[in-house]
C-alpha cells in the first residue's frame, strides 16, 4: 500500500500570504494526486485533481504541483474562508486509495 | 445541484451491525461509482470502498474487507453501506463520495455520518 505523507501538520499563515502544503507517496503515483479541502461540519471539496487540475469552480488562487513523489499545493493569497483542513489522496493504480494524515491551516 | 446525504450513524456495540444509506440528487446516479471514506477522529481519511456504477464490481479497503458491503438501488438514487463484526476502531464519520470518472477522484461528497462502536 502507498503511504502518503503530509507536512507540515499545523501550517500558521497570515491572510493576504502564500501559503505552501506539501505531500509525498512512499513510492511514485506518476500525476495520479488530489487535493482537498475540509471545514469543521462540512463535506470535503475537491480543490485539484491529476495533480495540477483544478476542479469545477475552485479559485485560480488554488494551484497543484509536482509529479511522482513529490507534490504540493499553493494557495497565494490566503482568504478568510481558505483556513480548513487539506487533505491529499493518491490514486496510482488504484484500488485502494490512500489519503495523507491532513495539513490544518490556521490564521498567524 | 450535487447533494449526497448519508445517514444511519449512531451509537453501536462491538460485534453489532448497521446499515448506512446514502442518498443522491442532482445528477444521473445510475452513471457514476461512488465511494465510502471514514475519517476517526484525530485521524486523515481512510478509504472504505467503492462500487461501480452499475453495481458490476465492488473493491474494499483490507481493513474492513469481509466484515463490509456496499451495494446500490440506482432506481432509488442509493448507495448503501452495510457494516457488521464492528470493531471500536470503526468508530469514525462515514462519507459517501461520488467518483468523478471512475478514476476515484471523489469530486462530490455528503457531511457525513457518524457511527460510534462503544460498549
Amino acid at each position: 500500500e502507498i503511504v502518503v505523507t503530509q507536512s507540515p501538520a499545523t501550517l500558521y499563515v497570515s491572510p493576504g500570504e502564500r501559503a505552501t502544503l506539501s505531500c509525498r507517496a512512499s513510492q511514485s503515483v506518476s500525476s495520479d494526486l488530489a487535493w482537498y479541502q475540509q471545514k469543521p461540519g462540512q463535506a470535503p471539496r475537491l480543490l485539484i485533481y491529476a495533480a495540477s487540475t483544478r476542479a469545477t469552480g475552485i479559485p485560480a488562487r488554488f494551484s497543484g504541483s509536482g509529479s511522482g513523489t513529490e507534490f504540493t499545493l499553493t494557495i497565494s493569497s490566503l482568504q478568510s474562508e481558505d483556513f480548513a483542513v487539506y487533505y491529499c489522496q493518491q490514486y496510482n493504480n488504484w484500488p485502494p486509495i490512500t489519503f495523507g494524515q491532513g495539513t490544518r491551516l490556521e490564521i498567524k | 445541484q450535487v447533494q449526497l446525504v448519508e445517514s444511519g450513524g449512531g451509537v453501536v456495540q462491538p460485534g453489532r451491525s448497521l446499515r448506512l444509506s446514502c442518498v443522491a440528487s442532482g445528477f444521473p446516479f445510475r452513471g457514476y461509482a461512488m465511494h465510502w471514506v471514514r475519517r476517526a477522529p484525530g485521524k486523515g481519511p481512510e478509504w472504505v470502498g467503492v462500487i461501480w456504477a452499475d453495481g458490476s464490481n465492488k473493491y474494499y479497503g483490507d481493513s474492513v474487507k469481509g466484515r463490509f458491503t456496499i451495494s446500490r438501488d440506482n432506481s432509488k438514487n442509493t448507495v448503501y453501506l452495510q457494516m457488521n463484526s464492528l470493531r471500536a476502531e470503526d468508530t469514525a464519520f462515514y462519507y459517501c463520495a461520488r467518483d468523478r470518472w471512475n478514476s476515484a477522484e471523489l469530486d462530490y461528497w455528503g457531511q457525513g455520518t457518524l457511527v460510534t462502536v462503544s460498549s
